[in-house]
């Protein structure tokens, strides 16, 4: 399977706990993507990167968020000191960058965060 | 703010008639538009696309209607199966804003056999 992944798929911890997802990409994709999915809602765009340059961050992200793409592959998205509206799923998407291509992300499966 | 609206929450359908999924977007310059397909405990999947240069694209059973003027578009399938029940998101998204794609709430549509 050659599709997205995200690691791992559910996710439980304590308030003020930090926690790291890792999602992995198409391989020849060279735009990553965080976003954060709460029930009865859109993907809400957290952040992106093309290859390693981290490109753009939501207004709305706490500090206490902070995501990563070393090596322009595999990205990790941390949340610090966790928070109970941290709860929701965490989707990572891929894309590429090409002549005539448009922005058509393919989603991994996301990672279930729930607070307690 | 929400630049991406879908108003209906859920729309239900009898199989082989046909479906109507509706979007409203506010930021004009939004130039590229994309329907994304969601079941149960898996993400996103693309379904369909259309530029602000074109009013209409068409794939099988899936056409998207976009009216520039009216900041509106819509998702027609015809006819409706039972296995295009879930959620469909629309999304949008502006060259010039670095492709950051801005998501609806999303409509679940059930397809009644």
């Amino acid at each position: 399977d050659t599709g997205v992944s995200q690691d791992p798929r559910h996710k439980i911890t304590k308030r003020g706990q930090n926690v790291t997802f890792r999602c992995d990409p198409i391989s020849e994709h060279n735009r990553l993507y965080w976003y954060r999915q709460t029930l009865g809602q859109g993907p809400e765009f957290l952040t992106y990167f093309q290859n390693e340059a981290q490109l753009e961050k939501s207004r709305l992200l706490s500090d206490r968020f902070s995501a990563e793409r070393p090596k322009g592959s595999f990205s990790t998205l941390e949340i610090q000191r966790t928070e109970q509206g941290d709860s929701a799923m965490y989707l990572c998407a891929s894309s590429t960058q090409g002549a005539g291509a448009k922005n058509i992300q393919y989603f991994g499966a996301g990672t279930r965060l729930s607070v307690l | 703010d929400q630049q991406v609206k879908q108003n209906s929450p859920s729309l239900s359908v009898q199989e082989g008639r046909i479906s109507i999924l509706n979007c409203d977007y506010t930021n004009s310059m939004f130039d590229y538009f994309l329907w994304y397909k969601k079941y149960p405990a898996e993400g996103p999947t693309f379904l369909i696309s259309i530029s602000s240069i074109k009013d209409k694209n068409e794939d099988g059973r899936f056409t998207v209607f976009l009216n520039k003027s009216a900041k509106h578009l819509s998702l027609h399938i015809v006819p409706s199966q039972p296995g295009d029940s879930a959620v469909y998101f629309c999304a949008a998204s502006a060259t010039t804003g670095g492709f950051k794609t801005i998501f609806g709430a999303g409509t679940r549509l059930f397809v009644k056999a």
